[in-house]
């Protein structure tokens, strides 16, 4: 346990259904991010919240939406994803100057 | 821009030999570097990470890395490898204070006994 909790562990949705990935630190950090990772590719940032402001959203479809209610939540909510959207989504928080992430243990997600 | 090339993507060594990861970087700041380790089905791991002073940092599970500045590298390095610390391995780099961390594309590593 890493201190960053991330549900579920796995996933499987249509392309028509909507779902939200959850993300829980209890460590006392200040930023939270969701990132994705796919095969062979490095690990793509999608959205970072400091202070619970969004203050990244690099260039993710509209089909991901980020909520983050405090600073120790952070839901990830799904609709209407493609199969190419199936990935390790990953979770992480960090202290921010310090820096650091640590991160979850992933939500497998596959969309059919 | 920034970048981060780890150049091997997949090494094989033997229980008990020394292993080095190599990690280059392409930064317009002073960086902050930093390894990680992940276990199939897991998330990533924080191994060792360097801000500044001593340019040998140790990290946990034995691992140590070196930063190089006119290299613009950071290897990562163990003296003995274990059955276990077949992983694939993540550098990344980032700014002081910042929030945004650019990683490669990883090492994976099979330890044969």
């Amino acid at each position: 346990e890493t201190g960053v909790t991330q549900t579920p562990r796995h996933l499987v949705m249509g392309m028509t259904n909507k779902k939200s990935l959850k993300c829980e630190q209890h460590l006392g950090h200040n930023a939270m991010y969701w990132y994705k990772q796919s095969a062979k590719k490095p690990l793509e940032l999608m959205f970072v919240y400091n202070f619970k402001e969004q203050t990244e959203n690099n260039s993710v479809p509209s089909r991901f939406s980020p909520e983050c209610p405090n600073s120790s939540h952070l839901f990830l909510h799904l609709h209407t994803l493609q199969p190419e959207d199936s990935a390790l989504y990953l979770c992480a928080s960090s202290h921010i100057p310090e820096g650091g992430y640590t991160f979850g243990s992933g939500t497998r997600l596959t969309v059919v | 821009a920034q970048s981060v090339t780890q150049p091997d993507i997949h090494i094989t060594v033997s229980e008990g030999a020394s292993l080095e990861l190599r990690c280059n970087y392409s930064y317009g700041a002073t960086p902050y570097l930093f390894w990680y380790v992940q276990s199939p089905g897991q998330g990533l791991q924080l191994l060792l990470k360097y801000f500044s002073g001593d340019t040998l940092v140790q990290g946990i599970k034995g691992f140590e890395a070196e930063f190089k500045r006119s290299q613009s590298s950071f290897n990562l390095r163990k003296p003995s490898v274990h059955w276990s610390d077949a992983a694939e391995y993540f550098c990344a780099v980032g700014a002081e204070g910042g929030n945004q961390f650019y990683f490669g594309t990883g090492t994976s590593l099979t330890v044969i006994p």
